[in-house]
């Protein structure tokens, strides 16, 4: 079945700065990758997603980058702000089936 | 329009004891997921339907835990004989596809 892994666990970054989340997957039939956003105490929610007939996708400053032939797929958080500060967990859908599977997740800590 | 809710919010109960968390999902949503999340954790798969039908309960901790959904809508999990180890956030979510998951509120319960 599908694995998926993500790096770093705790990322801390200055504010203004870049943050890079990277996350590989085991299943080439993988074809729906979602980053989700979790803010302390609140629950999940998704900030972009990408396909796998699709190499990038941008809104404002985040953006997300697919390799499908490498199996790994990154989030890029520029001009970093302190509303960034949240854990993020990016997730990969098999084609054969519905159910996502989540990467361990990323804190991400913006220094001001 | 409404979203995914979850009742009740807190649930503090004696180790032993069963309990119920309910899921309402945001109507028109086929696909319905439930993940348990420990303090600063990840997002642990338990059990999803499609419909009414459950074809993925591999994540399921043991055979206290047990999970339906009618009319393909509301679900309750249950959790038998509960222990302290159980004590978690436990989230819903629902989706229209089995892509984009949109979550719930969560349960936090705390077993004594």
């Amino acid at each position: 079945g599908e694995n998926v892994e993500q790096h770093p666990s705790t990322l801390s970054v200055q504010e203004g700065d870049s943050a890079v989340i990277k996350c590989t997957y085991s299943d080439s039939a993988s074809n729906y990758f979602p980053w989700y956003k979790q803010e302390l105490g609140k629950r999940p929610q998704l900030i972009i997603d990408i396909r796998s007939n699709v190499g990038e996708k941008k809104d404002q400053r985040i953006a997300v980058t697919l390799n499908k032939t490498a199996k790994h797929f990154s989030l890029h958080i520029t001009e970093t702000q302190p509303e960034d500060s949240a854990v993020y967990f990016c997730a990969a859908t098999p084609r054969s089936a519905s159910k996502i599977i989540f990467g361990s997740g990323t804190r991400l800590s913006i220094r001001p | 329009g409404a979203g995914v809710s979850q009742s009740p919010s807190n649930k503090v109960t004696e180790k032993g004891k069963d309990v119920e968390l309910r899921c309402d999902p945001i109507s028109g949503h086929t696909a319905l997921y439930w993940y348990r999340q420990s303090l600063g954790q990840g997002l642990e798969f338990l059990i999803y339907f499609q419909g009414n039908s459950a074809p993925d309960k591999s994540g399921l901790p043991s055979d206290r835990f047990s999970a339906e959904r009618t009319g393909g809508s509301v679900s309750t999990l249950t959790i038998q004989r509960t222990q302290q180890e159980d004590s978690a956030v436990y989230l819903c979510a629902s989706s229209p596809s089995g892509e984009t998951q949109y979550f719930g509120p969560g349960t936090r319960l705390l077993v004594l």
